[in-house]
């Protein structure tokens, strides 16, 4: 059974830095896409983009391009998602997902991160 | 606000049918399959829909997308009390490397 779990919760205040993890199980870690995608309290749902942790290739969404970096441990089979100076806009809940292999749907998710910045 | 557009909400009563449509443009729907996530309260979404209409393993026959030029819909027959939850569409965008989504339809069991 395929399973993403996330690290918990996290408080921070803005300017300060974060890694918020996803650890894989249950499926060839290397050889599927992880989506990050996130989720303002009560809002819909936006992508930040994707990791393929065979060659370590981050695929960013421009508006988040300088302000997150993917990145992961194969020997864990975990993903991270990382800030170095976080803002108030960034309290969400961060969810990873599986990309399938055959399109580009998200078939595996976790269960979500929620992160909150706030003085 | 998304690319895709979704009413903000739907309603139906146990039993009956609901569709939940979905509009876009030829640079999205009109170019990709079409993907149905469901968000129950509280929890993580999951995938109810892909390629425009087909079930993942596990999801009722009871859930049925389709997909016609630039819009989609998510049907959902024999409405139970435990369907009610967010229903987000969505595709694939090389410019954003992930998802678009729309903006979710709230679904209501009364």
């Amino acid at each position: 059974e395929v399973q993403l779990v996330q690290s918990g919760a996290e408080v921070r205040n803005p300017g300060e830095s974060l890694r918020i993890s996803c650890e894989v199980s249950g499926s060839n870690f290397g050889s599927h896409f992880i989506a990050w995608v996130r989720q303002v309290p009560g809002k819909g749902l936006e992508s930040l983009g994707l990791f393929y942790p065979g060659d370590f290739d981050a695929k960013y969404n421009p508006s988040f391009r300088l302000h997150v970096t993917f990145s992961a441990d194969r020997s864990t089979n975990t993903a991270f998602l990382q800030w170095t100076s976080l803002q108030a806009s960034d309290t969400a809940i961060y969810y990873c997902a599986r990309q399938a292999h055959d399109g580009h749907h998200l078939d595996f998710w976790g269960q979500g991160t929620l992160v909150t910045v706030s003085p | 606000q998304s690319l895709l557009t979704q009413p903000p909400s739907a309603s139906g009563t146990p039993g009956q049918s609901v569709t939940i449509s979905c509009s876009g443009a030829n640079s999205n729907i009109g170019r990709n399959s079409v993907n149905w996530y469901r968000q129950l309260p509280g929890t993580a979404p999951n995938l109810l829909i892909y390629s425009d209409n087909r079930r993942p393993s596990g999801v009722p026959d009871r859930f049925s997308g389709s997909k016609s030029g630039t819009s989609a819909s998510l049907a959902i027959s024999a409405l139970q009390s435990e369907d009610e939850a967010d229903y987000y569409c969505a595709v694939w965008s090389d410019a954003l490397n992930g998802q678009i989504f729309g903006g979710g339809t709230k679904l209501t069991v009364l």
